[in-house]
């Protein structure tokens, strides 16, 4: 299958940890990196590869995988992580590439 | 400073054509993987085409059905997606993406530097 499932919304009270998923059987072959777009804005990498975080980021985000699912965790989430996340990762044949649905994340 | 900066995009009735550009600066652009991503109004991403450094390996989203075509010229550090049979689906902001240049088997393990997009509108 070359489809990434996300949850459509998530939220998580300030300064608690919230985990954002995405789930898909290419997943159990390649890495997922994650992006956030707020509204009006460009995307951001977020988190690329097994765990890795660009220059910039703040190290409250964090990514991991098991299986089919990769996650997005945000320790202690902030104000201004409210936003879309979105995943990335390959097709089955790795030649393409495929975006999760995206997950609105709230922060109340 | 890293820079991608789109161009070309405007209002174009269905069945027409439309060439869009993205100037890099900042960075050896010949030595990057690039893409065209787009996005919807009111919706999410979607990975469109990918060419390789050298253009040896160019890639489309199954959902194009052959109607884009994607070019680089590295002399002039340039992208380019050349749009036709455009249909009023192909609405949405068109960004440029260069591709993380750390690799696994041969695969960038993500998109790292976005421009801010051009809008293209398919409307009679």
């Amino acid at each position: 299958s070359s489809e990434l499932t996300q949850d459509p919304a998530v939220s998580v009270a300030l300064g608690q940890t919230v985990r954002i998923t995405c789930q898909g059987d290419s997943l159990r072959t390649y890495y997922a990196s994650w992006y956030q777009q707020k509204p009006g804005q460009a995307p951001v990498l977020v988190i690329y590869g097994k765990n890795n975080r660009p220059s910039g980021i703040p190290d409250r985000f964090s990514g991991s995988s098991s299986g089919n699912t990769a996650s997005l965790t945000i320790s202690g989430a902030q104000a201004e992580d409210e936003a879309d996340y979105y995943c990335n990762s390959r097709d089955s044949g790795g030649s393409r590439r495929v975006f999760g649905g995206g997950t609105k994340l709230a922060v109340l | 400073e890293v820079q991608l900066v789109e161009s070309g995009g405007g209002l174009v009735k269905p069945g027409g054509s439309l060439r869009l550009s993205c100037a890099a600066s900042g960075f050896t652009f010949s030595s990057y993987n690039m893409n065209w991503v787009r996005q919807a109004p009111g919706k999410g991403l979607e990975w469109v085409s990918s060419i390789d450094s050298r253009s040896d390996y160019i890639f489309y989203a199954d959902s194009l059905k052959g109607r884009f075509t994607i070019s680089r010229d590295n002399t002039k550090n340039s992208l380019y997606l050349q749009m036709s049979s455009l249909r009023v689906e192909d609405t949405a902001a068109y960004f440029c993406v260069r591709d993380i240049n750390i690799l696994v088997r041969g695969i960038s393990l993500g998109m790292d530097v976005w421009g801010q997009g051009t809008t293209v509108t398919v409307s009679s």
